[in-house]
């Protein structure tokens, strides 16, 4: 089974509005964190955002926010006043376990193209 | 602050050559991943070095690739001998620390190499 799954494969978005991009999660252990990721044209991955499995509130950063609903395991990562230069894949992971080795699962991935 | 360094950000072999790429983490940052992207796909985690010792290869194909660490800092990883799928970005990553589960540990990546097997 897939331990993250995104379900959108390309969304469109107008420039300065807001999108919610969808990822969903399986896992049994109650410890775990969940990542999104950004990767523009240029292949680099760059760190949006963090929501570990015991927060209490959703993460927020800037622009970003990462709405967290653990009954349901899904994580959307909703931006707020798109830009152009939002314009890139974007994944969300998760890593598992405090005991062992912490491999981070990646999902495969949504293209988001903002246009003006 | 330097980020993480790869090289080269290219490559071009036939199948069955050998290669290798180069990773220079940030700065004190004890832990370091290789991951594969296959166009199409997320990362996923080859190794993973805490200092100079292996914390995890479970998904590395150990008959053809390899992985070094030396003096915990920079890191090599080689393919030998190359097949047509491991056509791919191989990208390097570094965190402070390893930390588990809920934990924070932000990873940061380099550019990555592209990988093309003919």
């Amino acid at each position: 089974a897939q331990k993250i799954t995104q379900t959108q494969p390309g969304m469109f978005v107008q420039e300065k509005e807001a999108v919610t991009l969808d990822c969903t999660y399986d896992t049994s252990d109650p410890s775990y964190g969940l990542f999104w990721y950004k990767q523009p044209s240029s292949g680099e991955m760059i760190f949006l955002i963090y929501q570990g499995s015991y927060d209490q509130q959703n993460a927020t950063e800037g622009r970003y926010s990462l709405n967290f609903q653990k009954a349901r395991k899904s994580a959307n990562l909703v931006i707020s006043a798109s830009q152009l230069g939002d314009s890139a894949m974007y994944f969300c992971a998760m890593r598992e376990g405090d005991g062992g080795s912490y491999i981070p699962t990646f999902g495969r991935g949504t293209s988001l193209i903002v246009h003006p | 602050e330097a980020g993480v360094a790869q090289s080269p950000r290219y490559k071009i072999i036939e199948k069955r050559q050998s290669v290798a790429f180069w990773c220079n983490p940030i700065s004190g940052h004890a832990t370091l991943y290789w991951y594969q992207q296959i166009l199409g796909q997320g990362p996923k985690l080859l190794i993973q070095f805490q200092n100079n010792g292996v914390v995890d290869d479970s998904q590395l194909p150990k008959d053809r690739f390899s992985a070094e660490r030396l003096k915990g800092v920079d890191s090599t990883l080689k393919i030998q001998p190359a097949k047509l799928e491991d056509s791919a970005v191989y990208l390097c990553a570094s965190s402070l620390r390893i930390a588990g589960g809920s934990s924070y540990n932000e990873q940061f990546f380099g550019p990555g190499t592209r990988l093309t097997v003919l």
